[in-house]
């Protein structure tokens, strides 16, 4: 156990439909991450929230969004989801905003649009 | 745009030998440089950090080069065992205040 806990594990949902994917980061870390992860892509940097706000942004769709919330967990939500959007999507922690040191990743929700 | 290769998706090697990994990328210059191991289904766990200033890290079985004037990283490990079979990730940082990916090499050690 990694100590970053990510629900759903695995879900299943239709073409135009939205989902919510949570993460609640480890205890004391202030930094959370999302990524994405295709078969041909490999791990696809989102968005990182600090303490509460949006630190970066990266490769993330307008159908897509997410917020740190006060205690620190997370949300990413997807909506009008489309085929491509099934993947596998990673939370990582880490306790500070920038600069070098691992990231703990979560165990992932794997998303299969159909 | 930056660019990472992780030559070879797939490496074999025999139990005992030493596996070498290579990164290498282009269109950067990371401060630091990261390998993160991945099994089938989990999340990437960290494995080493080397920093642009240091030429080589050391942990246990495992070894980590790092030159930025050919722009590569190395990662070795040594007296290979089944259990290190993972796909192995090299990660370049920092990128817009994040980690930088490369797809990975998937490593089987036979016994």
């Amino acid at each position: 156990d990694s100590g970053v806990t990510q629900t759903p594990k695995h879900l299943i949902t239709a073409t135009g439909q939205r989902v919510t994917l949570r993460c609640s980061p480890r205890s004391g870390d202030l930094s959370v991450y999302w990524y994405q992860q295709s078969l041909d892509q490999g791990l696809q940097f989102l968005i990182q929230y600090y303490n509460g706000e949006e630190r970066a942004k990266g490769n993330i769709l307008e159908r897509f969004s997410a917020q740190q919330f006060p205690d620190l967990h997370s949300e990413l939500n997807l909506s009008s989801l489309e085929l491509g959007d099934s993947a596998l999507y990673f939370c990582a922690s880490s306790p500070r905003d920038r600069g070098p040191g691992g990231y703990t990743f979560g165990s992932g929700t794997r998303l299969t649009v159909v | 745009s930056q660019k990472i290769e992780q030559n070879s998706e797939a490496l074999n090697i025999q139990e005992g030998k030493t596996a070498t990994l290579t990164c290498n990328y282009t269109n950067y210059s990371p401060a630091y440089l990261q390998w993160y191991r991945q099994d089938p289904g989990r999340g990437p766990v960290f494995l080493l950090l080397i920093r642009e200033n240091e030429k080589e890290k050391r942990k246990e079985r495992l070894k980590v080069t790092f030159d930025t004037t050919l722009k590569q990283s190395l990662f070795h490990i040594t007296a290979s065992q089944p259990a290190d079979s993972a796909t192995y990730l090299c990660a370049l940082g920092p990128g817009a205040n994040n980690l930088f990916f490369g797809t990975g090499t998937r490593l089987t050690v036979i016994p």
